[in-house]
């Protein structure tokens, strides 16, 4: 079965510390994932595909096949990226599983 | 701007009824697929839309429809609206696998 865990729902740090938000998935094939992310009051939108290998705001995501993780990181927190992260993956079906969530809190 | 519009922002339905919500994609994207926001939940996806055709659904019964138009705009129908299809209802367009750009949401409140 295809799914998607966001083990934290909540994660707090100050800001310039190091963060990571964890994903990890079960899928049988070859999985798509993204991460999402929804700023207060603004639409959810796409922060990060693993296919492109990209840094984007400071964040990076590697997929880890075998521990089946796509975890999102970035080594100095900034206040402005407090927000709501979704990671997601869609499969050969067109199917896209999103977690549940983490609500990032960077203090000042 | 994303290019994707969703009407209405809210509605608010009577048990049984049924509803339509339309969504505007963003021109040039041949793809549209609709989901299911509960509160304190991941978007759940409904199905997908290509070129008009549906290609992909989820575990939804077959009361949630859908149909998309040649001009990029897009429907979801819900016949026999119950209370637990109280939630956010969110549109997004984009082509596989580059990620899909979201509307804004529609809220429907069941009653």
């Amino acid at each position: 079965a295809q799914r998607v865990t966001q083990p934290e729902k909540l994660l707090s740090v100050f800001k310039g510390a190091p963060v990571e938000l964890k994903c990890n998935y079960s899928y049988s094939g070859s999985p798509e994932l993204f991460w999402y992310v929804q700023y207060s009051r603004q639409r959810l939108q796409l922060l990060l595909r693993h296919i492109s290998r990209e840094s984007i705001k400071g964040f990076t995501a590697d997929l880890n096949k075998g521990e089946t993780s796509f975890h999102l990181k970035k080594p100095f927190a900034q206040e402005e990226d407090s927000a709501m992260y979704y990671c997601a993956l869609e499969n050969n079906n067109n199917d896209m599983r999103f977690g549940a969530g983490t609500r990032l809190t960077v203090k000042p | 701007e994303t290019g994707v519009t969703q009407s209405p922002t809210h509605l608010i339905k009577t048990r049984g009824q049924q509803v339509t919500l339309r969504c505007s994609s963003q021109s040039g994207h041949n793809t549209v697929s609709w989901y299911q926001q509960a509160l304190g939940q991941g978007p759940q996806f409904i199905f997908q839309y290509y070129r008009e055709e549906e290609n992909g659904r989820g575990n939804f019964p077959p009361r949630f429809s859908g149909l998309q138009f040649p001009n990029y705009s897009s429907e979801l129908n819900v016949n026999a609206l119950e209370l637990d299809d109280s939630a956010l209802y969110l549109c997004a367009s984009g082509d596989r696998p580059y990620g899909y750009t979201f509307g804004s949401g529609t809220r429907l409140t069941v009653v």
